[in-house]
């Protein structure tokens, strides 16, 4: 089946520095990527979605230069997490989709990123 | 009202126990439904999959989906100690880039032996 990673599964981070979070489809190729982020006891929230070769797609109160996206190849897109604060603490997580062939697989995620800001 | 809701539990029930998760959703164009298992401090796994309505039946695990009733559920049988995590909802209208999944908020289960 299909199979993503996510890296790196910890970060710590010092308030204000960046933190870059990669996703990877390792045996397809990924058109569509989807960014999720997850806060104690609360449900996945879509924060953008990315497509290979043009820009992402932000859901509403998601701040895009914030959030900064980047879905260069069909294996691989990255979330970078700008001047870091501690309220963007949380967990994130990716979802790839190889396009119409998600049906065979539902949508599969990455194991997730814990982002701590302090 | 949300677009998609669950009861967020927490539910226990023994080891060997039969388990039904439910989820409701308010909008029509949903057409694809899942089932994630999601441990804790992981990313979530997905253990059911279904196309509009029916059943889907995978070992021990069943998946009903009512678009009439617009309703869903997972039903474990034969439940194990090894079972015990959160069970999210999640459904979509599309696939491709319409496909961002809407999740429900997830039910605690816990089995005990």
């Amino acid at each position: 089946g299909a199979v993503v990673s996510q890296h790196p599964s910890r970060v710590i981070c010092k308030s204000g520095t960046s933190v870059k979070i990669e996703c990877r489809s390792l045996d397809f190729q990924a058109t569509t990527m989807f960014w999720y982020r997850q806060f104690p006891k609360q449900s996945l929230m879509l924060m953008a979605t990315s497509n290979e070769g043009s820009k992402a797609t932000y859901e509403q109160g998601v701040e895009k230069d914030k959030f900064l996206i980047n879905h260069a190849s069909l294996t691989l897109s990255t979330l970078t997490v700008t001047s870091a604060h501690p309220e963007d603490s949380s967990f994130y997580i990716c979802s790839a989709s190889p396009g119409d062939l998600a049906l065979n697989y539902g949508y599969t995620f990455g194991s997730g990123t814990r982002l701590t800001v302090v | 009202q949300k677009e998609v809701e669950q009861d967020p539990g927490p539910l226990s029930v023994p080891e060997g126990a039969i388990v039904s998760l439910n989820c409701t959703y308010s909008n029509s164009a949903f057409q694809y439904f899942m089932w994630y298992r999601q441990y804790s401090r992981k990313g979530p796994e997905l253990l059911m999959y279904t196309y509009s309505s029916g059943n889907k039946e995978d070992g021990r695990f069943t998946a009903q989906v009512d678009k009439s009733s617009k309703y869903i559920s997972l039903f474990i049988r034969d439940s194990q100690p090894s079972d015990s995590a959160t069970y999210l909802c999640a459904m979509t209208r599309g696939r491709g880039s319409q496909g961002n999944l809407i999740f429900g908020k997830g039910t605690k289960l816990s089995v005990k032996p």
